[in-house]
């Protein structure tokens, strides 16, 4: 199992360009989350789904877009860059029951607008 | 708002010393308290989680506890190892398990 999975792991940006942040987990797990972490800081939730076809806001969700149309995937929407995001974005996917208290992190995706 | 709050925000002790690690919370109605680490460049890896029922965890040198009426949990790491080197995140779980976390310790062992 390769587990959570992102792609890219180094992007740049122009202010005002947009992209989409690939996320992926293959444990058929229904929870999957977005973080955001800027430098020294810890992660903050941007959304999070708690399963197919159902997405929520986080703490910080301005400026960002989800969707979640299979269990496998949670991509990230950055519709128009701004200097603000410059950060590095986690995923995380989490199960049910017992299993539902620990979530597993991807390797992050850097991100960096100028 | 619910906060969590790490301090220091870096430790730095030569090998063989214990690390202890603290973590405060605002609200003790939590559901568990979790302890992760970082290296750097990496994601994050679960080291131990405490349930709101439980007082401490352990796992091999690692021992965390948990005051909820204090709002504290503290993270011991004994005999201290140049691997252990990184950076250690505590994270409150509320409903729909969604974590808070705090800043983090970076915390260097230095052989």
């Amino acid at each position: 199992n390769a587990g959570v999975t992102q792609t890219p792991k180094f992007r740049i940006l122009k202010i005002g360009q947009s992209m989409t942040l690939q996320c992926a987990q293959d444990m058929n797990h229904n929870y999957m989350y977005w973080y955001r972490q800027d430098p020294g800081m810890g992660l903050k939730l941007i959304y999070y789904s708690v399963g197919a076809g159902i997405t929520d806001k986080g703490e910080v969700p301005n400026g960002y877009n989800v969707s979640r149309s299979t269990t496998e995937d949670f991509p990230l929407r950055l519709e128009l860059a701004a200097p603000s995001q410059t950060s590095v974005y986690f995923c995380a996917a989490a199960g049910g029951g017992r299993s539902l208290e620990t979530q597993y992190f991807g390797p992050g995706t850097r991100l960096l607008v100028l | 708002k619910q906060e969590v709050t790490q301090i220091p925000a870096a430790l730095s002790v030569p090998e063989g010393e214990n690390l202890v690690l603290n973590c405060s919370f605002t609200d003790s109605a939590i559901y568990n308290l979790q302890w992760f680490r970082q290296d750097p460049g990496k994601g994050l890896t679960s080291l131990l989680l405490i349930q709101s029922s439980q007082r401490e965890q352990t796992s091999g040198r690692l021992n965390a506890s948990l005051d909820k009426s204090s709002g504290r949990s503290t993270l011991y790491i004994a005999a201290s190892q140049p691997g252990d080197s990184a950076t250690y995140l505590c994270a409150r779980r509320a409903a729909g398990n969604k974590l808070t976390f705090g800043g983090g310790t970076r915390v260097l062992v230095k052989p």
